[in-house]
């Protein structure tokens, strides 16, 4: 089992849809969680971070963790063609260790 | 400007001929570390140094060397280059690990 992981995707929405991105992580002790976006040939840029169970909201972002269930997603609401990257889950775990998924690449269609 | 800078953004070199790629970060952090991306494959780490002096491996670390002389600079060597270390390399920094990563704009290596 990956440590860290995503769909690759593509995930296509039209635009101003509700996109959702999901991630599950192996380790139940994992204590921090971000979500970056990557654009094509670009370096990765934060988006959220989350620390504890339920959701945190910033703009049209919504990151949701569920330690239960081992899982953290993220929701971009009124999806733009602007939004359209790779988006990286990344994942602090109880052994001191930063992993990132493979990401999902989302595509907003017009 | 906060950042984390990389040099060079682009190279073309060949097997065996040894290279540094410098990282260097302005925000004072204590913790950096590099990271290589290949499609497919995702981010994997290579080294990280939780402080001056302090280094250690990452998940690919064959083939790489890293020093931590001084907080802001964290170059990565490669000895012996090989064309399966062709990749795009990430510096990052952060307060620690547990905080987000700074990443700096990549550098594009290619081993012929």
């Amino acid at each position: 089992q990956k440590e860290v992981e995503q769909n690759s995707g593509p995930l296509s929405v039209p635009e101003g849809a509700i996109a959702s991105l999901n991630c599950t992580y192996s380790d139940r002790g994992s204590q921090s969680f971000f979500w970056y976006r990557q654009y094509s040939g670009k370096s990765p840029e934060l988006i959220m971070s989350i620390y504890s169970n339920g959701d945190k909201e910033d703009g049209r972002f919504t990151a949701q963790l569920n330690k239960a269930s081992q899982y953290v997603s993220l929701l971009i609401r009124d999806s733009q063609p602007s939004d359209s990257a790779t988006y990286l889950c990344a994942v602090y775990s109880a052994a001191s260790k930063l992993t990132f998924g493979t990401g999902t690449r989302l595509q907003v269609t017009l | 400007e906060a950042q984390v800078t990389q040099n060079p953004r682009y190279l073309i070199t060949v097997t065996g001929k040894k290279l540094t790629v410098t990282c260097s970060q302005n925000m004072n952090h204590e913790y950096m570390s590099w990271y290589r991306q290949d499609p497919g494959l995702g981010l994997r780490q290579i080294y990280y140094s939780m402080n001056v002096e302090v280094t250690d491996k990452g998940d690919v670390p064959e083939g790489y060397k890293v020093s931590r002389k001084e907080k802001r600079n964290f170059p990565l060597i490669l000895e012996s280059p090989s064309p399966n270390q062709t990749s795009l390399y990430f510096c990052a920094s952060s307060l620690d690990p547990n905080q987000p990563q700074h990443f700096g704009d990549g550098t594009r290596l290619s081993i012929l």
